[in-house]
């Protein structure tokens, strides 16, 4: 069975500019979350979605929204990219919401801005 | 305080050898505890998760749970240079506060094992 899947694996962008990044979930997964790591710290939580609802927000600026397609798959966009924007963005999956759901991570994307 | 502490290590140990890795978490509405591993340049992959108190055991890996002590600990038996990775400590508080189980990471342990 396939993992989740992301695209693009990289991608190069310069201040200001936006990004749009993609994410497909494990089939059958309802679930999406989004999470950026940054080098040396461990993934710190942007948004989680679930039947196409958000139902949870990390504290980042507003630039960064995401949204979730009925097929499950979901986008996550970052609107007036920073140099500080630069990581790797981490999309995970889970069956359902809960705390006892395990979130399976896709491999990412890893965003430089210049 | 940070919510989910981890010893960035790094933390070496030889061929055959037990690592222990430990982690502890301030919010004790915390319900499901999950210890990930990292390879360099690569995503996080799960490699335990504990719900209750006491141990769990999965081959060469245990997880130790401690509610009362806010404490979460990995074990790895016959440690394998393989092994040598980050490991990500990650707690879920559940439904609280707005919240519907995101997960909290620490900043992971670096082990390295040498043969």
């Amino acid at each position: 069975d396939a993992g989740v899947t992301q695209s693009p694996t990289h991608l190069i962008k310069t201040r200001g500019q936006h990004v749009t990044l993609r994410c497909s979930p494990i089939s059958g997964h309802k679930s999406v979350s989004w999470y950026q790591q940054v080098l040396g710290q461990g993934p710190q939580f942007i948004f989680q979605y679930y039947e196409k609802e958000e139902r949870g927000r990390g504290n980042f600026p507003d630039r960064f929204s995401a949204r979730q397609f009925p097929n499950y798959s979901s986008e996550l966009n970052v609107n007036a990219l920073l140099l500080g924007d630069s990581a790797l963005y981490l999309c995970a999956s889970s069956l359902h919401l809960g705390a006892q759901e395990t979130q399976y991570f896709g491999p990412g994307t890893r965003l430089l801005v210049l | 305080q940070k919510e989910v502490e981890q010893n960035s290590g790094p933390l070496s140990v030889p061929e055959g050898a037990i690592a222990s890795l430990n982690c502890t978490y301030s919010d004790r509405v915390s319900q499901s505890f999950f210890w990930y591993r990292q390879y360099s340049g690569k995503s996080p992959e799960l490699i335990m998760s504990i719900y209750s108190n006491g141990d769990k055991e999965d081959g060469r890996f245990t997880a130790q749970l401690n509610k009362a002590s806010q404490y979460v600990s990995l074990l790895i038996r016959d440690s394998q240079p393989s092994d040598s990775a980050t490991y990500l400590c990650a707690v879920n508080r559940g439904n609280y506060g707005g919240s519907q189980g995101n997960l909290i990471f620490g900043k992971g342990t670096k082990l390295s094992v040498k043969p």
